[in-house]
């Protein structure tokens, strides 16, 4: 099946700073999801980017479909970007998602 | 818009028991999926329904069984409860496969 794969598994950062994280995927997909899971566990949609950059205030990304990655950008970090960022393929008829391992984001004041 | 509404959001239960976990999704959306995430495991697929039926299933033991009503409701059941249960499980809403997946806050189960 396919594999996602996140990178960093874990990143710190000072408030104000700007970060990359990235998604790597190993087959060709038809979307791909960004979410953002909040401290009480709910996944928060981002992005829903099957190719192309897309940019929602301090947030972006970009999804190059024909090399299998996409990558979530955040400039000028808060507090409150704190959290575990997802992404997300869907993988074969049904509607499941394969979920990569996630990036734990950690925004110090 | 209501977004994707899971009851109930924390749940303690005793090994062997059994619970139910309920969802409902977007207004107009018609599949709904089932996931598990654990710690160890993170986010896995447990099922998803669209129109009643079942159209996939993750690799769980059938002790984890789910359904989906007229008004596209669904329910997931787990029976004879083991401590590896503990986690939080999330339901997802979207229009049909392949289209934004929209979550619920998610059920906390915690299993003793």
């Amino acid at each position: 099946g396919i594999q996602v794969e996140q990178s960093p598994p874990d990143l710190i950062l000072q408030e104000g700073a700007n970060s990359t994280l990235r998604c790597n995927f190993s087959d060709s997909v038809n979307n791909l999801q960004w979410f953002h899971q909040n401290p009480w566990g709910q996944l928060i949609n981002l992005f829903y980017i099957p190719s192309g950059t897309k940019q929602n205030g301090r947030l972006s990304a970009t999804t190059v479909a024909t090399e299998r990655y996409s990558l979530l950008y955040i400039s000028s970090s808060q507090t409150t970007d704190s959290g575990v960022y997802f992404c997300a393929v869907p993988y074969n008829q049904g509607g499941k998602l394969i979920f990569g391992q996630g990036t734990e984001l950690s925004v110090k004041p | 818009k209501a977004g994707v509404t899971q009851t109930p959001r924390y749940l303690i239960k005793t090994r062997g028991q059994q619970v139910t976990l309920s969802c409902s999704p977007i207004s107009g959306h018609r599949s709904v999926s089932w996931y598990q995430q654990t710690p160890g495991q993170g986010l896995q697929f447990l099922f998803e329904y669209f129109s009643e039926t079942q159209r996939n299933k993750g690799n769980f033991p059938g002790r984890f069984s789910g359904r989906q009503f007229s008004n596209s409701r669904s329910e997931m059941n787990v029976s004879t409860l083991e401590l590896g249960d503990s986690a939080l499980y999330l339901c997802a809403s979207s229009l049909r496969e392949n289209t934004e997946a929209f979550f619920g806050q998610g059920t906390r189960l915690t299993v003793v």
